[in-house]
């Protein structure tokens, strides 16, 4: 079955430590995103890719990085300069930029 | 201004009743349109595209309307299984923003 994985589903971060949450597509798709949700707002974007080795900031990078070295995978890393990271992360793919987004079932990341 | 508007809600809706939101975009040379369903604490699924000339997929009916710059979403004959969050996504130059969701609340 083609689809999103995400990992984990439940993440606690300590203070000063930096977390990756895992993202992996088999749908072949090139590009790929991080979404950030809070309850009452919608989804903000963190970062995309539209290939591999390449990637961009969107609304709200700072505090966080990622890598795109495979097609199929694109972590996402919460540094510890990301001062309220206890959010819903999600991760989507689509054909390409612009085209509707497939999401994983997301990581709950809350700070101890 | 905000890019993408929805109102909140929550509509408390009885069962078998239809039930209409709508979408407000801020950019009037936005190409694309969508309706996303999410479900509580889950990850937002693609419900159906929006195309000029409306759209319909059973009970769910979408529209666009470019002069007012809206979308909207119409459930007939609504189920208790329709209760969710309806999140609209407007993408322009290939920027996607999505609203802050309506939720709807099927009543038995």
């Amino acid at each position: 079955d083609g689809g999103i994985t995400q990992s984990p589903k439940y993440l606690f971060r300590k203070e000063g430590q930096n977390v990756t949450l895992s993202c992996e597509q088999n749908l072949n798709h090139d590009a790929m995103y991080w979404y950030r949700q809070d309850p009452g707002q919608g989804l903000r974007l963190i970062y995309y890719s539209q290939i591999v080795n390449d990637f961009q900031k969107g609304d709200i990078a700072e505090g966080y990085s990622v890598s795109r070295e495979k097609k199929e995978s694109f972590p996402l890393t919460v540094t510890s300069a990301q001062k309220n990271p206890t959010a819903f992360y999600l991760c989507a793919s689509s054909n390409r930029v612009a085209q509707p987004q497939h999401f994983g079932d997301g990581t709950r990341l809350s700070i101890l | 201004r905000k890019e993408v508007e929805q109102d909140p809600g929550p509509f408390n809706v009885p069962e078998g009743a239809t039930v209409a939101f709508n979408c407000t975009y801020s950019n009037s040379a936005s190409q694309s349109f969508f309706w996303y369903r999410q479900d509580c604490r889950k990850e937002p699924k693609l419900l159906m595209s929006v195309y000029s000339s409306g759209n319909e997929d059973g009970r769910f009916t979408a529209q666009l309307n470019r002069a007012s710059q809206y979308i909207s979403l119409l459930i007939r004959d609504s189920k208790l299984s329709d209760s969710a969050t309806y999140l609209c996504v407007v993408i322009h130059n290939e920027k996607l923003t999505f609203g802050t969701g309506t939720r709807l609340t099927i009543i038995p």
